[in-house]
């Protein structure tokens, strides 16, 4: 049974650049969050996906968005990359409310740092 | 922000238990307390939940006061491989209408041998 899935494991970027980001839910999983964690913090939340609609958003900009697919995984897109989005990227999936148990399975992140 | 408060870092000797605190002293009727860690460089590992009562799996114990104010998550027996930062967070039950996770800064444990 394959866990979360992220592609890819690195990526270097500059400044003003444009990244997608990759997330493949666990088996069987409907619902997709993503994450932004900064060297030395807990993880921040950033938007949730499911029935390929953003369900809820945390406080971030418009420059990040999302897209979740048919086969409920997901992507994540940030543009006009900033320094400060440096940080490691961690998606979680899990099964929507009401329909379970909805512990949140996270995948090994993207490190992505922008130069 | 997040709704816990959680000591920066902890030591614990290898086969010893490891005991670490959360307060959540603003927690409502209908939140549960859930604990997640992180091995450097993965992503976090899901631990244990629990709302009043205390629970116990493969990998821990939940202890939850009878307020709810505050709880400890148990190690019985550390061994090095738990070295990681250890995050308690405080979350609507299901049926709620929010599934995200509001992370603190956790507690680094340091096992040693």
């Amino acid at each position: 049974d394959a866990g979360v899935t992220q592609s890819p494991t690195h990526l270097i970027k500059t400044r003003g650049q444009q990244v997608t980001l990759r997330c493949s839910p666990k088996s069987g999983h409907d619902t997709v969050s993503w994450y932004q964690q900064a060297l030395g913090q807990g993880p921040q939340f950033i938007f949730q996906y499911y029935e390929e609609e953003e369900r809820q958003r945390g406080n971030f900009p418009d420059r990040f968005s999302g897209h979740q697919f048919p086969n409920y995984s997901s992507e994540l897109n940030v543009n006009a990359l900033l320094l400060g989005d440096s940080a490691l990227y961690l998606c979680a999936s899990s099964l929507a409310l009401g329909r379970g148990y909805n512990e949140q399975f996270f995948g090994p992140g993207t490190r992505l740092t922008v130069l | 922000d997040a709704k816990t408060t959680q000591p920066t870092s902890m030591d614990c000797a290898e086969g010893r238990a490891a005991n670490l605190p959360c307060n959540h002293s603003t927690i409502s009727g209908n939140e549960y307390v859930y604990w997640y860690r992180q091995i450097h460089s993965q992503g976090p590992q899901y631990i244990i939940h629990g709302l009043k009562n205390n629970e116990t799996n493969e990998m821990a114990s939940l202890i939850i006061t009878e307020d709810r104010k505050s709880s400890t998550l148990i190690l019985p027996h550390a061994t090095l491989r738990d070295t990681a930062v250890y995050y308690c967070i405080v979350r609507p039950a299901l049926g709620g209408n929010t599934d995200k996770l509001i992370f603190g800064t956790g507690t680094r444990l340091q096992v040693f041998p």
